[in-house]
């Protein structure tokens, strides 16, 4: 697809139960982030992957949280024994990596997953 | 850390009147500065950006000016349309690498007739 997709578009759980959120970054790009949107904490980072390098975890919550990206494309946020404090929207976006003076990463979002803990 | 502060909202304006919201930053070093837009509905978008100090970044009759000196971003519109009706998010990010996105609280604007 042209865009980057996000599945399920709407995720409904129990509290206690497991989730996994699904993202497909822009094809090409090497650059993956996930964000939190919640009504109490507005957009919150939560980790980054970067082509082969370590991911930067250091937005993730709590260790209930993880993250992977296998062979440098799709990504799976996982949530373990998920709480009601976790219902929120989550965003995935993918960037072309630029570099050097003047350069920006323009991040491309996704419509997000949005997790309800009952 | 780094950190965004924006006007709170909601912003109510009548079409055709004239657009500031205001946002200021805290970051070390020079960071690019982005306003993302996010309409009823829909993801988040880039509206527009700028790298370096005294950049303006311009789009749809969007204006922001990168101003070191006040450490300050504002998004301005010369006339405002009831399709501009979304919430905005001033955000910023280390240039020159792949950076998070740190972003304000957003501010929802609603444009009415």
């Amino acid at each position: 697809g042209a865009g980057v997709s996000q599945s399920p578009s709407n995720k409904v759980t129990e509290k206690g139960k497991d989730v996994e959120l699904r993202c497909d970054p822009i094809s090409g790009h090497t650059a993956l982030y996930w964000y939190r949107q919640s009504l109490g904490q507005g957009l919150e980072f939560l980790i980054y992957f970067q082509g082969n390098s370590a991911p930067d975890k250091s937005g993730l919550p709590s260790d209930r949280f993880s993250a992977e990206r296998t062979g440098g494309s799709v990504s799976t946020l996982t949530i373990q024994r998920t709480q009601q404090e976790d219902s929120a929207v989550y965003l995935c976006a993918s960037s072309l990596v630029a570099s050097g003076r003047g350069a920006y990463n323009e991040q491309f979002f996704g419509p997000g997953t949005r997790l309800t803990v009952l | 850390g780094d950190s965004v502060t924006q006007m709170e909202g909601p912003v109510t304006l009548s079409e055709e009147a004239f657009l500031t919201i205001n946002c200021t930053y805290t970051a070390t070093g020079y960071p690019s500065l982005f306003w993302y837009v996010q309409y009823p509905g829909e993801g988040l978008q880039l509206l527009l950006k700028a790298t370096k100090a005294d950049d303006k970044g311009s789009n749809k009759g969007f204006e922001a000016t990168y101003r070191k000196e006040t450490t300050s971003f504002h998004l301005e519109k010369g006339s405002v349309q009831v399709s501009d009706s979304a919430v905005y998010f001033c955000a910023l990010s280390a240039t020159g690498t792949a950076s998070k996105l740190t972003f304000g609280t957003g501010t929802r604007l609603q444009v009415t007739l």
